[in-house]
């Protein structure tokens, strides 16, 4: 059974930095594209920054290319997400989610960890 | 960045009805060398992740009633549940993944009337 689990949210200063992991199992890590939704209190869902396939190329959202960071470590079976420059509006809930085999589109989620971005 | 546009915002059915759900993108999510649409949809219960429900505009994902269908090509989609039950009640979402970024459609309120 695929399992996904995110760790590292929480409450930070505007300008901070966090690290989210997304421990996965049930399935063969490494071949897979993985990626970082996130969801504002209330609102739709924004794609962050992914994956693409089982390859290493690495794909971010306007909004936190220069600021975030991806990235896997196929050994530990983890995908992290590396945030800096906090800001306000980058509060949300972020899942993890794997592709499916056929597509780039999300057929496992985690239950996502809350990022509060506040002073 | 390819916009996908939902319609309507919110919608009541009643059991047992129709419920159709559209979606605009402002270019074409149709890969012409595979002829396959880049297009999938998601549904989201409160407290919960989204779960898959279609991708390539009309494959359903396994597992997932067949009371739900996709249809559209280029740029119009269409979500239908042929017959309503109360478990569908959730926000629906399109999203694109022709191009990075992968954009999502703002959502539709699905509701029992």
């Amino acid at each position: 059974e695929v399992q996904l689990s995110e760790f590292g949210g929480g409450l930070v200063q505007p300008g901070g930095s966090l690290r989210l992991s997304c421990a996965a199992s049930g399935f063969t890590f490494s071949s897979y594209g993985m990626s970082w939704v996130r969801q504002a209190p209330g609102k739709g869902l924004e794609w962050v920054s992914g994956f693409s396939g089982s390859g290493g190329a690495t794909y971010y959202a306007d909004s936190v290319r220069g600021r975030f960071t991806i990235s896997r470590d196929n050994s530990k079976n983890t995908l992290y997400l590396q945030m800096n420059s906090l800001r306000g509006e980058d509060t949300a809930v972020y899942y993890c989610a794997k592709a499916v085999a056929a597509a780039d589109v999300f057929g496992h989620w985690g239950q996502g960890t809350l990022v509060t971005v506040s002073s | 960045d390819i916009v996908m546009t939902q319609s309507p915002d919110s919608l009541a059915v009643s059991l047992g009805e129709r419920a159709t759900i559209n979606c605009k993108s402002s270019l074409s999510v149709l890969y012409s060398s595979n002829n396959k649409n880049y297009l999938a949809w998601y549904q989201q219960k409160p407290g919960q992740p989204p779960k898959l429900l279609i991708y390539w505009a009309s494959t359903r994902e396994s597992g997932v009633p067949d009371r739900f269908s996709g249809s559209g090509s280029g740029t119009d989609f269409t979500l239908t549940i042929s017959s309503l039950q109360a478990e569908d009640v959730a926000v629906y979402y399109c999203q694109q993944y022709y191009i990075t970024p992968y954009t999502f459609g703002q959502g539709t309120k699905l509701e029992i009337k």
